[in-house]
């Protein structure tokens, strides 16, 4: 166990729809990384958070957003969705902004039908 | 453009057989080089940060090396419960970023 926790495991929804993942870092990390993953692609990275700030942009759409909370849980925003959207979403939280292992959570299947 | 490319993209072992798998970076300029392992359906597992050139770690039959401009995964002995994709990262900056990975499988 890495000590990251991702809700909900498993998410299914209509094109169209807008759902929220939600993270939960390791007790005392400050730095919260997003990431997807599709079926024949590696980790994308989205966006990475530290202390509550925007640290680092990816490869993240516009209809897609994310916010750090004061008590450093994450959520991850995707709205419009698109059949294309169907993947696996992963946090990880690491102690730093950088130089540090970061550790995963277990994912959220997302499948948009 | 920070890149990072593993090779082989897939490795086939037989128990015991002993192998090592790249990783070659081109970026700006490196605050760590991270190794992760990842099954199916999961999320990657930490294995090993190395942080400059000459620097090694190891983990039961794992072992990482760092060079200027790659590392390396030695797999020694490997068993069946080995097999997994190993994902490569570096960090130049606060992004991390990760390359496909190598496909270990190794048969009994």
């Amino acid at each position: 166990d890495s000590g990251v926790t991702q809700t909900p495991k498993h998410l299914i929804t209509a094109t169209g729809q807008r759902v929220t993942l939600r993270c939960s870092p390791r007790s005392g990390d400050l730095s919260v990384y997003w990431y997807q993953q599709s079926l024949d692609q590696g980790l994308q990275f989205l966006i990475q958070y530290y202390n509550g700030e925007e640290r680092a942009k990816g490869n993240i759409l516009e209809r897609f957003s994310a916010q750090q909370f004061p008590d450093l849980h994450s959520e991850l925003n995707l709205s419009s969705l698109e059949l294309g959207d169907s993947a696996l979403y992963f946090c990880a939280s690491s102690a730093s902004r950088s130089g540090t292992e970061a550790f995963f959570g277990q994912g959220t299947r997302l499948t948009v039908v | 453009e920070d890149q990072v490319t593993q090779s082989p993209e897939a490795l086939r072992l037989q128990e015991g057989e002993s192998s090592s798998l790249n990783c070659s970076y081109t970026v700006s300029g490196l605050r760590g080089l991270f190794w992760y392992r990842q099954d199916p359906g999961k999320g990657p597992e930490f294995l090993f940060t190395l942080y400059s050139a000459g620097e090694e770690k190891e983990k039961e039959r794992l072992k990482a090396t760092l060079t200027k401009k790659e590392s390396f995964l030695h797999i020694t002995a490997p068993k069946p419960e080995d097999s997994a994709t190993y994902l490569c990262a570096v960090q130049p900056d606060y992004k991390l970023s990760f390359g496909a990975g190598t496909t270990v499988t190794v048969r009994a």
